[in-house]
């Protein structure tokens, strides 16, 4: 079946610039996650969605980020007024947690480039 | 807080040849243990995970991992590497009844050398 798939691939933008990254979950999966990738490093927690609503931001690294998932599917990633150092690979997952221990799969992420 | 160690910037190893990715981990409770492995300009693919029971866990390609509770360790293993093995691999961690984030280690690039 398909995976989880995020659009753009690439984004390149200018400092300063507002960007939205798209996130299109595993059907039927109900949790949606975020992670931050920089160069050399693992991903880094950003939010987390159980259905529409975001039961963890905290990984948020200021109010320049926001996430919504308005129909509790598809969610996009906000971002205002970038920066160099947002410059970093964006991964969604989504899980099926029909209990604890449910594995979170993830996209192929979005490249972005803040110029 | 959950936290990971993956010691080993990089793992060179010969076509054939076992492979052994290390991985020890900090949680405050019971852990939920994940490897993932990253090909180039690929997202995360999940290869195996420890949640109970067994402590030898096997997963997909032929990999497997070994859960040791007094080591706080999970390292994955694969008897024979492939030259298609090479990619770069996360070791990742979650609590039992914690929160759902996972917290990545940093990786590891595996180089298998034909």
């Amino acid at each position: 079946g398909a995976g989880v798939s995020q659009t753009p691939s690439n984004k390149v933008t200018e400092k300063g610039k507002y960007v939205e990254l798209r996130c299109d979950p595993i059907s039927g999966h109900t949790a949606l996650y975020w992670y931050r990738q920089s160069l050399g490093q693992g991903p880094e927690f950003l939010i987390y969605f159980q259905g529409t609503g975001a039961a963890d931001d905290s990984g948020l690294p200021n109010d320049r980020f926001f996430a919504v998932r308005p129909e509790g599917s598809v969610s996009t990633l906000k971002i205002q007024r970038t920066e160099r150092g947002d410059s970093a690979v964006y991964l969604c997952a989504s899980s099926s947690p029909t209990s604890s221990t449910d594995t979170q799969y993830f996209g192929p992420g979005t490249r972005l480039t803040v110029l | 807080a959950q936290s990971v160690a993956q010691p080993e910037d990089q793992v060179n190893v010969a076509e054939g040849n076992p492979l052994t990715v290390k991985c020890t981990y900090s949680v405050s409770g019971n852990p939920y243990l994940f490897w993932y492995v990253q090909y180039p300009n690929r997202g995360l693919q999940f290869l195996l995970k420890y949640i109970t029971g067994d402590n030898l866990v096997k997963g997909s390609y032929g990999f497997e991992a070994e859960f040791n509770k007094s080591q706080t360790s999970f390292h994955l293993k694969k008897p024979s590497a492939l030259v298609s093995d090479s990619a770069l691999y996360f070791c990742a961690v979650r609590v039992y009844r914690g929160n759902n984030r996972l917290a990545f280690g940093k990786g590891n690039q595996v180089v298998v050398i034909p």
